[in-house]
């Protein structure tokens, strides 16, 4: 069974700071997704890393796929209010030749102003 | 603006109630997915449909849940009878297989089961 294991579970840090929530696996995937979820509604996806060591930027948002595709990084630079939200990882196994994705449990982030 | 539209938003019920759930994929998506989200476990992959067709219902206890796509505009999800321990949040989620495996999630239906 493959599982992807996000860490912290819940964060709550001031505006303005910085931090990095982490998604780890055992398993190898050959896409990973990162969502953010708010309250009261579905997951919308944020960005989709593919090739081992990618990183990709939305606004202060860092994406970071590892080298061995197995596991993945998020980094919010100055933190806002607007950050605050369940961020939930998702990958594609390589194997599968089907459209399944396999989520984390996600991460809950509070932003305090 | 496209989106996948899930009907109802919330919904209370009694103990051993039916409870049917509905989903309007993005027009021209082909494949549909269920989701239970709650606290503990997140979110569990249900069912899922491509074309249509079902493909894998692994995630969803047999004897009491059923998922159909009577037509490419509508999904449903029903439980009989529910339980409490079926209280959580129900996400359909729909998305094309030219299009990467990006999936376009509903607000959710929202079950409380009494």
């Amino acid at each position: 069974t493959q599982l992807l294991e996000q860490s912290p579970q819940f964060l709550s840090i001031q505006e303005g700071e910085n931090l990095t929530v982490y998604c780890n696996s055992s398993s190898v995937f050959s896409s990973l997704q990162w969502y953010r979820q708010e309250p009261g509604e579905g997951p919308v996806l944020l960005v989709t890393v593919v090739t081992g060591g990618e990183v990709k930027k939305l606004k202060r948002l860092t994406f970071q796929f590892g080298d061995a595709r197995k596991d993945s990084s998020l980094h919010i630079t100055a933190a806002q209010p607007g950050d605050t939200g369940l961020y939930l990882c998702a990958g594609e196994a390589v194997s599968d030749r089907d459209d399944k994705i396999i989520f984390g449990k996600g991460t809950r982030l509070h932003i305090l102003p | 603006d496209a989106r996948v539209t899930q009907t109802p938003r919330h919904k209370v019920t009694e103990m051993g109630q039916e409870v049917t759930m509905r989903c309007q994929p993005i027009l021209g998506h082909n494949t549909v997915f269920w989701y239970r989200q709650t606290m503990m476990q997140g979110l569990e992959l249900l069912a899922y449909f491509r074309n249509r067709a079902p493909l894998d219902d692994s995630g969803m206890p047999k004897d009491r849940f059923s998922a159909e796509m009577p037509d490419a505009t509508l999904a449903t999800l029903k439980i009989q009878p529910s339980e409490p321990r079926d209280s959580a949040v129900y996400f359909c989620a729909s998305g094309s297989t030219l299009g990467g495996n990006i999936q376009y999630f509903g607000a959710g239906t929202r079950l409380s089961v009494l």
